[in-house]
């Protein structure tokens, strides 16, 4: 859906670094949420936010952190790579209207050497 | 730990034929969604059923839900090549925090 899209899509780093993922949207939605995606694991959710100062731990965050700059805008941080955070992550939105239905964004690709 | 468990892993049926696939899941729910995922991109919301429906139709989706068995279907008919894709059933406890609970997905194959 390209009301909510995340950067970088891919992106390759090293054990130890600290790397961010962002994720905009355009939908103004008030909640948001971070998954990863591992193969035969379906998705788990890492953390969510229902607004801007409101931040919940989802079923795996040890090991990520989130900041919630403004409604629009939902970052992860990796505080300290590890291999086995390599995944696929998605950010989603929902709006408190139809809290149920979620809208994905594309994705990003995190491979930690 | 995950919600749901889906049934088949994988599928694959010629186009124009039905595909089924299943979903089940452990506790109470308020409801239950199924989501689309083409090959490494985004989920896409295809269908939410309610607690207190049954069965619920959109264009060539049906979908059943059996609260007594923990269970849901998703029946898509005459199966085109573009639905090659996996299909994940997802469910909600509470509405007050929208938490999706995801399965592990059925990823489906439909050969022209």
């Amino acid at each position: 859906d390209a009301d909510v899209t995340q950067t970088p899509r891919n992106r390759i780093t090293k054990t130890g670094k600290r790397i961010m993922l962002e994720c905009s949207q355009t939908k103004g939605h008030d909640r948001m949420y971070w998954y990863r995606q591992d193969p035969g694991l379906g998705l788990r959710l890492i953390y969510y936010s229902f607004d801007v100062k409101d931040i919940n731990k989802g079923e795996i965050s040890d090991g990520y952190s989130v900041s919630r700059q403004a409604q629009a805008k939902f970052s992860l941080s990796l505080e300290s790579a590890i291999p086995n955070q390599t995944a696929l992550y998605f950010c989603a939105t929902s709006d408190f209207t139809s809290r149920e239905t979620q809208y994905f964004g594309p994705g990003t690709r995190l491979l930690v050497l | 730990s995950q919600q749901g468990e889906e049934d088949p892993q994988a599928l694959s049926i010629q186009e124009g034929e039905n595909a089924t696939m299943n979903c089940s899941y452990k506790t109470s729910i308020n409801n239950l969604q199924w989501y689309r995922q083409n090959s490494g991109r985004g989920l896409v919301h295809l269908i939410l059923i309610r607690s207190n429906e049954r069965e619920k139709h959109s264009g060539r989706l049906r979908v059943t839900l059996d609260t007594s068995k923990k269970s849901s279907s998703l029946l898509i008919t005459a199966s085109r090549a573009a639905d090659t894709a996996s299909y994940f059933c997802a469910t909600v406890f509470s509405s007050n925090t929208g938490k999706l609970i995801f399965g592990q997905g059925t990823t489906l194959q439909v050969k022209p």
